[in-house]
């Protein structure tokens, strides 16, 4: 089945230690995305990449850094994480399929913990 | 942005019971979907409906896009409905928004 898969599905890093999620995907969809997602509240996006390029939120931290070497796969980079970036991380992937465009496919997360 | 507001913010129902949750958006968008949640945190797919009604099962969606709302209808609830349900609008494949959630407990 075609699906996002996310690596792993759960960190536990230091304070200050960097970290790195990785997602892939087999949808062959050219958008992927990160969102970010405390306790009790909605996912919040942190940036896509449309094909290769680029897209970052305004209010995503510096902190936070990410890679898309192919199609398949990407990456999250947190360089110096604090006790407040302990949260789920989703990755979805997004195209343009015939009939839904742009419809969003979740993967199943990677709980991050900060000690 | 575009403001999403869903509602209610929590649901308790009784097994078999029916329940409409609603979303509202602030402006015109070209995809809505409708999520759920589930106690792992996997984000579910339900409906992709930026217009018109879908059906699936025991759930369906009705979106109004000239009166920028959404309605999901879950009929003869199960307990393993239970979790929370998010509406997300977009304009484009580049933003996202989010309403805040429904949380439905349903008891048995």
């Amino acid at each position: 089945d075609a699906m996002v898969i996310q690596n792993p599905r759960y960190q536990v890093t230091q304070f200050g230690k960097p970290v790195t999620l990785s997602c892939s995907q087999t949808l062959n969809h050219n958008v992927m995305y990160w969102y970010q997602q405390k306790s009790s509240q909605a996912p919040k996006l942190l940036f896509h990449y449309y094909d290769k390029d680029f897209n970052n939120e305004a209010d995503t931290p510096d902190n936070f850094q990410s890679r898309r070497p192919n199609t398949s796969f990407c990456f999250l980079d947190i360089r110096s994480p604090g006790l407040g970036d302990a949260a789920m991380y989703l990755c979805a992937t997004s195209g343009e399929l015939a009939g839904n465009l742009y419809e969003q496919y979740f993967g199943p997360g990677t709980r991050l913990t900060v000690t | 942005g575009i403001q999403v507001e869903q509602s209610p913010p929590d649901l308790i129902l009784q097994e078999g019971a029916n329940s409409t949750l609603r979303c509202n958006f602030s402006d015109s968008v070209n995809n809505l979907q409708w999520f759920h949640q589930n106690p792992w945190g996997q984000l579910i797919n339900l409906f992709y409906i930026p217009s018109g009604t879908k059906q699936n099962g025991r759930l369906s969606a009705t979106t109004v896009a000239t009166e920028r709302y959404s309605l999901l209808y879950i009929s003869s609830s199960q307990t393993t409905d239970s979790g929370v349900y998010f509406c997300a609008v977009g304009e484009n494949f580049n933003k996202f928004y989010f309403g805040s959630g429904t949380k439905l407990n349903v008891k048995p």
